[in-house]
C-alpha cells in the first residue's frame, strides 16, 4: 500500500497563478482532510471531507477550494495564488466509519512557494 | 476548543527514557489525548491516545493524571530516529467519523548520541 500520496512534491507560482494539488488515498478511508504548515508552526485544517460527497471548511478556509472526486482522492485548488499561501500543504485520511476515535494518516506533503 | 501547553523543546540522550509533559488544564469529559509526532520534512504520524487510563503501545506509553489536567508522553529508549516534533492534541470527535485535530506548536526533542 502507498498510503497517502500527494502531488506534486514542490511548486511555485507566482501571484494570481491557479493550481491544484492532488492527493489520494488507497486505504478505503472515508474521511479526508488538508492541512497547511507554516514555518515553525503546527498544522491548520484548511478543509475536510467526513465521507465521499461531503466537504466542510476547517480553521483557515479563505483563498481555497476542494473538491471529493471519489473516495480516493481529495483535491485542493488556489484559484488566486497569494504570497501569503507559501506554506507546506499535508493532505491526510482517517477510516472514520460512525463515531469514534480513528487515527489520520498523512502524505509526505507539497511544498508551494507563491512569488 | 481546549488547548494544550507544551514546552519549545527538550533534549535526550540515545538510549535513555524521555518524558514529554503536556497540560491541558481546560481539558473536558469527552476529549481523547492524542499524541503526534512529525520527523524532519515528513508529514505528521499518530503515536498514541488515551481517555482516562495509561496507555502502552509499541512506540510509546501515554501516563494521564487521575485529574486527567496533564498527560506525559515516554518514550522508553529514544533512539536518534525518535528527534522529532511531537504534537499534544485534545481531540474531539464528531458522529460521521470526522475527527478535528488542532496543533500545536509542539515540543522538538533533540536526541543526541
Amino acid at each position: 500500500n502507498a498510503g497517502v500520496t500527494q502531488t506534486p512534491k514542490f511548486q511555485v507560482l507566482k501571484t494570481g497563478q491557479s493550481m491544484t494539488l492532488q492527493c489520494a488515498q488507497d486505504m478505503n478511508h472515508n474521511s479526508m482532510y488538508w492541512y497547511r504548515q507554516d514555518p515553525g508552526m503546527g498544522l491548520r485544517l484548511i478543509y475536510y471531507s467526513a465521507s465521499e460527497g461531503t466537504t466542510d471548511k476547517g480553521e483557515v478556509p479563505n483563498g481555497y477550494n476542494v473538491s471529493r472526486l471519489n473516495k480516493r482522492e481529495f483535491s485542493l485548488r488556489l484559484e488566486s495564488a497569494a504570497p501569503s499561501q507559501t506554506s507546506v500543504y499535508f493532505c491526510a485520511s482517517s477510516a472514520g466509519t460512525g463515531e469514534g476515535i480513528y487515527e489520520q494518516y498523512f502524505g509526505p506533503g507539497t511544498r508551494l512557494t507563491v512569488t | 476548543d481546549a488547548k494544550t501547553t507544551q514546552p519549545n523543546s527538550m533534549e535526550s540522550n540515545e538510549e535513555e527514557p524521555v518524558h514529554l509533559p503536556c497540560n491541558h488544564s481546560t481539558i473536558s469529559g469527552t476529549d481523547y489525548i492524542h499524541w503526534y509526532r512529525q520527523l524532519p520534512s515528513q508529514g505528521p504520524e499518530y503515536v498514541i491516545h488515551g481517555l482516562t487510563s495509561n496507555v502502552n503501545n509499541r512506540m510509546a506509553s501515554l501516563a494521564i493524571a487521575e485529574d486527567r489536567k496533564s498527560s506525559t508522553l515516554i518514550l522508553h529508549r529514544a533512539t536518534l530516529r525518535d528527534a522529532a516534533v511531537y504534537y499534544c492534541i485534545l481531540l474531539l470527535w464528531f458522529s460521521g467519523g470526522y475527527n478535528k485535530l488542532i496543533f500545536g506548536a509542539g515540543t522538538r526533542l533533540a536526541v543526541h548520541p
